[in-house]
C-alpha cells in the first residue's frame, strides 16, 4: 500500500521552513526519506524506526509517529539546494511482500 | 568508493527487443533491489535479490520481466520483447543487509526508451 504524501507540490522563498507529510493505512516499522533531483538518483537523508524518535540532519529534520502512520520532514531556513522531490518510503510492521514502498513525492521549488 | 553503479544509464530500444540493465552495488553489499520510476510518480518496488537468490518479486510483471544477481558479476534485469509502457526509469539500490531498518543507497538509473 503507497503511502500518501502532502503537500504535492511548494513554493518556497530561501529562508523559509516547510513540511513534508507521509502518512500509510497500514502500521510501520520505519521511514525512509530521500530527496531526489531531476535526472539524478534519490539521495538518502534518514531513516526512522519504530519508536517515534525524532532525527536531525543539519537543518532538516524528521518525525515519526508510529500511532498514527505518519512522519513529517521538516526543513529549516531553507536553501537553493534544497529544491529537488522528496520521497517517503515505508515499511509495514511485520514485512511483508513490496520491500519499501514509496509515496509518488513531494516537489519542493526554493525561489531565491 | 564507489556508489551503486548502473549501465547503460541511456537505452533506446525498438518494440520487441530485448533490454538488459545491469547494477553493480556498493562494495560490501549483498542485496539488491530494482525498482521503476515513471514521471510524476514515485518509486515502484519490483524485486528483491540477494546473491543468487530472488527473494521478493512480488513487484515485478509476471511475464517478459526477470531479474538476477549471480554469484560473480552484477545483476540483471532483464525485459523481453519490449513495448511502449516499458519506457522509463530503473533504479537500483543496495543495502548491506536486508532493507528492514538499514538504508538502501540508490544508484543514478537506466533510462529505458521504447520506440
Amino acid at each position: 500500500q503507497q503511502p500518501v504524501q502532502s503537500p504535492q507540490a511548494v513554493i518556497l522563498r530561501e529562508g523559509e521552513d516547510a513540511v513534508i507529510n507521509c502518512s500509510s493505512s497500514k502500521a510501520l516499522y520505519s521511514v525512509h526519506w530521500y530527496r531526489q533531483k531531476h535526472g539524478e538518483a534519490p539521495v538518502f537523508l534518514m531513516i526512522l524506526l519504530k519508536g517515534g524518535e525524532q532525527k536531525g540532519h543539519e537543518k532538516i529534520s524528521a518525525s515519526f509517529n508510529e500511532k498514527k502512520q505518519q512522519s513529517s520532514l521538516y526543513l529549516t531556513a531553507s536553501q537553493l539546494s534544497y529544491s529537488g522531490t522528496y520521497f517517503c518510503g515505508t515499511e509495514r510492521e511485520g514485512g511483508g511482500a513490496d520491500g519499501l514502498t514509496f509515496g509518488k513525492g513531494t516537489h519542493l521549488i526554493i525561489q531565491p | 568508493n564507489a556508489g551503486v553503479m548502473q549501465n547503460p544509464r541511456h537505452l533506446v530500444r525498438r518494440r520487441g527487443q530485448e533490454a538488459r540493465l545491469r547494477c553493480s552495488p556498493m562494495k560490501g553489499h549483498s542485496h539488491v533491489y530494482w525498482y521503476r520510476q515513471l514521471p510524476e510518480e514515485g518509486l515502484k518496488f519490483m524485486v528483491y535479490l540477494q546473491k543468487e537468490n530472488i527473494i521478493d518479486e512480488s513487484g515485478m510483471p509476471k511475464e517478459r520481466f526477470s531479474a538476477e544477481f549471480p554469484k560473480e558479476g552484477p545483476s540483471i534485469l532483464r525485459i523481453q520483447q519490449v513495448v511502449r509502457g516499458d519506457s522509463a526509469a530503473y533504479f537500483c539500490a543496495s543495502s548491506r543487509q536486508g532493507y528492514s531498518g538499514n538504508t538502501i543507497y540508490f544508484g543514478e538509473g537506466s533510462w529505458l526508451t521504447v520506440v
